[in-house]
Protein backbone atom coordinates (compact mmCIF):
# COMPACT_ATOMS: atom_id res chain seq x y z
CA UNK A 1 0.00 0.00 0.00
CA UNK A 2 3.10 2.40 -1.03
CA UNK A 3 1.63 5.76 -1.53
CA UNK A 4 4.31 6.98 -3.75
CA UNK A 5 6.40 4.30 -5.71
CA UNK A 6 9.60 5.09 -7.39
CA UNK A 7 11.70 2.67 -9.45
CA UNK A 8 14.56 2.23 -9.46
CA UNK A 9 15.77 2.71 -6.47
CA UNK A 10 19.80 3.29 -7.84
CA UNK A 11 20.86 3.49 -11.27
CA UNK A 12 24.10 3.27 -12.34
CA UNK A 13 24.91 4.00 -15.87
CA UNK A 14 27.88 5.43 -17.97
CA UNK A 15 27.59 9.09 -19.76
CA UNK A 16 25.71 9.13 -23.15
CA UNK A 17 23.47 6.36 -21.98
CA UNK A 18 19.33 7.22 -21.79
CA UNK A 19 17.49 6.04 -18.95
CA UNK A 20 13.86 6.16 -17.81
CA UNK A 21 13.02 6.77 -13.90
CA UNK A 22 9.37 5.35 -13.05
CA UNK A 23 6.49 6.81 -10.82
CA UNK A 24 3.48 5.84 -9.58
CA UNK A 25 1.06 7.14 -6.55
CA UNK A 26 -2.25 5.84 -5.41
CA UNK A 27 -3.46 8.93 -3.30
CA UNK A 28 -5.92 9.87 -6.26
CA UNK A 29 -3.66 13.15 -5.71
CA UNK A 30 -3.65 15.81 -8.90
CA UNK A 31 -0.86 16.93 -9.31
CA UNK A 32 2.84 15.01 -9.50
CA UNK A 33 6.58 16.29 -9.53
CA UNK A 34 9.97 15.91 -10.06
CA UNK A 35 12.34 17.16 -7.68
CA UNK A 36 16.27 16.72 -7.99
CA UNK A 37 18.27 17.26 -4.61
CA UNK A 38 22.14 17.33 -5.42
CA UNK A 39 25.20 16.02 -2.80
CA UNK A 40 24.78 19.73 -1.15
CA UNK A 41 20.99 18.34 -0.37
CA UNK A 42 19.21 21.05 -1.81
CA UNK A 43 15.47 20.34 -3.47
CA UNK A 44 15.28 21.45 -6.77
CA UNK A 45 12.12 21.17 -8.72
CA UNK A 46 12.26 20.24 -12.15
CA UNK A 47 8.68 19.57 -13.31
CA UNK A 48 5.27 19.80 -12.04
CA UNK A 49 1.88 18.25 -13.44
CA UNK A 50 -1.50 18.78 -13.23
CA UNK A 51 -3.86 16.17 -14.44
CA UNK A 52 -1.45 15.33 -17.10
CA UNK A 53 -0.87 18.66 -17.94
CA UNK A 54 2.69 19.46 -17.85
CA UNK A 55 2.41 22.92 -15.31
CA UNK A 56 5.90 24.09 -14.58
CA UNK A 57 9.31 23.42 -16.06
CA UNK A 58 11.82 24.96 -14.62
CA UNK A 59 15.45 25.43 -16.35
CA UNK A 60 16.16 22.07 -17.14
CA UNK A 61 18.38 20.75 -20.33
CA UNK A 62 15.55 19.27 -22.66
CA UNK A 63 17.56 15.79 -22.31
CA UNK A 64 14.98 15.29 -19.61
CA UNK A 65 11.67 14.57 -20.83
CA UNK A 66 8.37 13.99 -18.27
CA UNK A 67 5.69 11.98 -19.54
CA UNK A 68 2.43 11.47 -17.63
CA UNK A 69 0.35 9.03 -19.16
CA UNK A 70 -2.43 9.01 -16.55
CA UNK A 71 -2.77 11.30 -13.13
CA UNK A 72 -1.28 8.53 -11.43
CA UNK A 73 2.05 8.31 -13.19
CA UNK A 74 4.87 10.79 -13.80
CA UNK A 75 7.88 9.23 -15.46
CA UNK A 76 11.11 11.02 -16.10
CA UNK A 77 13.01 10.07 -18.86
CA UNK A 78 16.79 11.57 -19.64
CA UNK A 79 18.59 11.51 -22.81
CA UNK A 80 22.49 11.59 -23.05
CA UNK A 81 23.26 11.54 -19.35
CA UNK A 82 26.17 13.86 -18.30
CA UNK A 83 28.45 13.36 -15.11
CA UNK A 84 26.48 16.58 -13.79
CA UNK A 85 23.18 14.59 -13.45
CA UNK A 86 23.99 12.39 -10.39
CA UNK A 87 21.59 13.14 -8.17
CA UNK A 88 18.90 11.96 -5.95
CA UNK A 89 15.68 12.29 -7.99
CA UNK A 90 12.33 12.16 -6.20
CA UNK A 91 8.93 12.04 -7.25
CA UNK A 92 6.46 13.73 -4.89
CA UNK A 93 2.56 14.29 -5.10
CA UNK A 94 0.16 16.85 -3.67
CA UNK A 95 -3.96 16.75 -3.63
CA UNK A 96 -3.97 20.06 -5.01
CA UNK A 97 -1.69 22.51 -7.22
CA UNK A 98 -1.77 25.08 -4.82
CA UNK A 99 0.60 23.44 -2.93
CA UNK A 100 -0.82 24.34 0.61
CA UNK A 101 -1.12 20.54 1.37
CA UNK A 102 1.91 18.56 1.93
CA UNK A 103 4.09 16.76 -0.44
CA UNK A 104 4.21 13.19 -0.50
CA UNK A 105 7.31 11.55 -1.73
CA UNK A 106 8.57 8.72 -3.30
CA UNK A 107 12.00 7.08 -1.81
CA UNK A 108 14.02 8.38 -4.62
CA UNK A 109 16.51 7.23 -6.90
CA UNK A 110 19.78 7.43 -6.67
CA UNK A 111 21.24 8.02 -9.78
CA UNK A 112 24.90 7.94 -10.79
CA UNK A 113 26.73 8.64 -13.93
CA UNK A 114 30.04 7.36 -14.34
CA UNK B 1 15.21 37.14 -5.77
CA UNK B 2 13.85 34.41 -2.87
CA UNK B 3 15.54 33.10 0.01
CA UNK B 4 15.33 30.69 2.25
CA UNK B 5 17.86 30.67 5.09
CA UNK B 6 18.43 27.88 7.39
CA UNK B 7 21.93 27.12 9.40
CA UNK B 8 23.85 24.55 7.69
CA UNK B 9 24.25 22.02 10.72
CA UNK B 10 23.77 21.80 14.50
CA UNK B 11 24.48 19.37 16.91
CA UNK B 12 22.56 19.01 20.13
CA UNK B 13 22.88 16.70 23.27
CA UNK B 14 20.03 13.32 23.56
CA UNK B 15 17.12 14.39 25.81
CA UNK B 16 18.22 18.56 25.21
CA UNK B 17 15.92 20.79 23.35
CA UNK B 18 17.03 22.29 19.64
CA UNK B 19 15.31 25.11 17.96
CA UNK B 20 16.18 25.14 14.38
CA UNK B 21 15.58 28.18 12.97
CA UNK B 22 14.01 29.49 9.40
CA UNK B 23 14.49 33.06 7.58
CA UNK B 24 12.64 34.09 4.03
CA UNK B 25 12.31 36.74 1.83
CA UNK B 26 9.77 35.31 -0.96
CA UNK B 27 7.36 37.36 -3.09
CA UNK B 28 4.50 36.90 -1.09
CA UNK B 29 3.33 34.10 1.40
CA UNK B 30 0.65 31.24 1.65
CA UNK B 31 2.42 29.03 4.07
CA UNK B 32 5.66 27.60 5.36
CA UNK B 33 6.45 23.23 5.68
CA UNK B 34 9.16 21.95 7.88
CA UNK B 35 9.82 18.24 6.39
CA UNK B 36 12.32 15.55 7.92
CA UNK B 37 14.58 13.85 6.16
CA UNK B 38 16.33 11.29 7.19
CA UNK B 39 19.76 10.43 5.59
CA UNK B 40 19.47 8.55 2.29
CA UNK B 41 15.17 8.75 2.64
CA UNK B 42 12.88 10.56 1.25
CA UNK B 43 11.70 14.22 3.07
CA UNK B 44 8.43 13.48 5.00
CA UNK B 45 6.11 16.31 6.55
CA UNK B 46 6.25 17.50 9.77
CA UNK B 47 4.29 20.54 10.30
CA UNK B 48 2.67 23.94 8.66
CA UNK B 49 2.27 26.88 9.65
CA UNK B 50 0.10 29.78 8.38
CA UNK B 51 -0.89 32.35 11.47
CA UNK B 52 1.52 33.59 13.56
CA UNK B 53 2.03 31.50 16.67
CA UNK B 54 3.29 28.17 17.89
CA UNK B 55 1.43 24.89 16.36
CA UNK B 56 2.56 21.75 18.89
CA UNK B 57 2.34 18.72 17.65
CA UNK B 58 3.85 16.05 20.34
CA UNK B 59 8.14 16.52 21.00
CA UNK B 60 8.20 18.88 17.84
CA UNK B 61 6.77 22.46 18.03
CA UNK B 62 6.59 25.23 14.72
CA UNK B 63 6.72 28.98 15.29
CA UNK B 64 6.07 31.19 12.72
CA UNK B 65 5.83 35.11 12.80
CA UNK B 66 4.88 36.46 9.21
CA UNK B 67 6.24 40.26 9.68
CA UNK B 68 9.75 39.15 10.68
CA UNK B 69 10.04 36.30 8.23
CA UNK B 70 11.03 33.67 10.90
CA UNK B 71 9.62 30.81 11.50
CA UNK B 72 11.35 27.68 14.02
CA UNK B 73 11.10 23.68 14.60
CA UNK B 74 11.82 23.45 18.38
CA UNK B 75 12.69 19.22 19.48
CA UNK B 76 12.13 18.83 22.75
CA UNK B 77 13.66 15.50 24.55
CA UNK B 78 15.69 14.46 21.65
CA UNK B 79 16.43 11.22 20.41
CA UNK B 80 19.11 9.85 18.76
CA UNK B 81 16.43 9.26 15.97
CA UNK B 82 15.61 12.86 15.38
CA UNK B 83 19.26 12.78 13.56
CA UNK B 84 18.55 14.14 10.36
CA UNK B 85 17.78 17.18 7.63
CA UNK B 86 15.18 19.11 8.53
CA UNK B 87 14.02 21.31 5.40
CA UNK B 88 12.16 25.01 5.61
CA UNK B 89 9.83 25.73 2.48
CA UNK B 90 7.31 28.49 2.23
CA UNK B 91 4.92 28.70 -0.54
CA UNK B 92 4.96 32.28 -2.39
CA UNK B 93 2.31 34.37 -3.59
CA UNK B 94 2.43 32.10 -6.85
CA UNK B 95 1.59 29.06 -4.56
CA UNK B 96 5.22 27.82 -5.63
CA UNK B 97 7.13 25.76 -2.92
CA UNK B 98 10.73 27.52 -2.19
CA UNK B 99 12.88 25.11 -0.15
CA UNK B 100 16.11 26.17 2.34
CA UNK B 101 19.01 23.90 1.93
CA UNK B 102 18.07 22.36 4.69
CA UNK B 103 19.64 21.73 8.71
CA UNK B 104 21.65 18.86 9.24
CA UNK B 105 21.08 17.69 13.13
CA UNK B 106 23.47 15.54 14.81
CA UNK B 107 22.41 14.34 17.87
CA UNK B 108 24.87 13.07 20.99
CA UNK B 109 24.82 10.53 23.68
Amino acid sequence: DTAVSQTPKYLVTQMGNDKSIKCEQNLGHDTMYWYKQDSKKFLKIMFSYNNKELIINETVPNRFSPKSPDKAHLNLHINSLELGDSAVYFCASSPTLEMVSPLHFGNGTRLTVT
Amino acid sequence: GQNIDQPTEMTATEGAIVQINCTYQTSGFNGLFWYQQHAGEAPTFLSYNVLDGLEEKGRFSSFLSRSKGYSYLLLKELQMKDSASYLCAVIDSNYQLIWGAGTKLIIKP
